[in-house]
């Protein structure tokens, strides 16, 4: 079951700040986020583990509420290479843990 | 280190052509996995090979077999090509669960 993603859009001026959210029904063993340039690849941007453990890039940041099934990835001081669609993806406790399955996408446009 | 490779990358099938997409990466990677991507879906896993010698189905396999031809290698294939699987195709490939994914550049198929 695919993790709903809010907002589904979302439009800044250079400099501002925005959340991304992720939510899932399952108890969730990891949230991963990436990001996707138009005609690109998605890009990793970073993995929160159950149990605290956090991999990514360091000037990336998120948390992961375990008890409520959600994430947040938090983008401050937004520059103009921050535009793209940024996806959450999942592994759940209890399924099939070799599979990640993601979310339909939040578009951020970030605007001189 | 070319990390993960697809090709072709572009293709145009009538309907009911058979075609297969190939994948490869050169990480040493135990797990593979095929997406599709369309307009407002986000990414979803057709199917996944947790480790050389297994394969799964994920969200949306109908119309598509794979082949995890070795450690290096995953292959999919359209057998009757439909215009419904028009889409834009990522082959991704990990160590382990809770690493990141690294994905191909993609192969945009159109199915007239």
């Amino acid at each position: 079951q695919q993790p709903v993603q809010s907002p589904q859009a979302v439009i800044l001026r250079e400099g501002e700040d925005a959340v991304i959210n992720c939510s899932s029904s399952k108890a969730l063993y990891s949230v991963h986020w990436y990001r996707q340039k138009h005609g690109e690849a998605p890009v990793f941007l970073m993995i929160l583990l159950k149990g605290g453990e956090q991999k990514g890039h360091e000037k990336i940041s998120a948390s992961f509420n375990e008890k409520k099934q959600q994430s947040s990835l938090y983008l401050t001081a937004s520059q103009l290479s921050y535009s793209g669609t940024y996806f959450c993806g999942t592994e759940t406790i209890g399924g099939s843990n070799y599979k990640l399955t993601f979310g339909k996408g939040t578009l951020l446009t970030v605007n001189p | 280190n070319a990390g993960v490779t697809q090709t072709p990358k572009f293709q145009v099938l009538k309907t009911g052509q058979s075609m297969t997409l190939q994948c490869a990466q050169d990480m040493n990677h135990n797990s593979m996995y095929w997406y599709r991507q369309d307009p407002g879906m986000g990414l979803r896993l057709i199917y996944y090979s947790a480790s050389e010698g297994t394969t799964d189905k994920g969200e949306v396999p109908n119309g598509y077999n794979v082949s995890r031809l070795n450690k290096r290698e995953f292959s999919l294939r359209l057998e009757s090509a439909a215009p419904s699987q028009t889409s834009v195709y990522f082959c991704a490939s990990r160590q382990r669960v809770g690493n990141e994914q690294f994905f191909g550049p993609g192969t945009r198929l159109t199915v007239l």
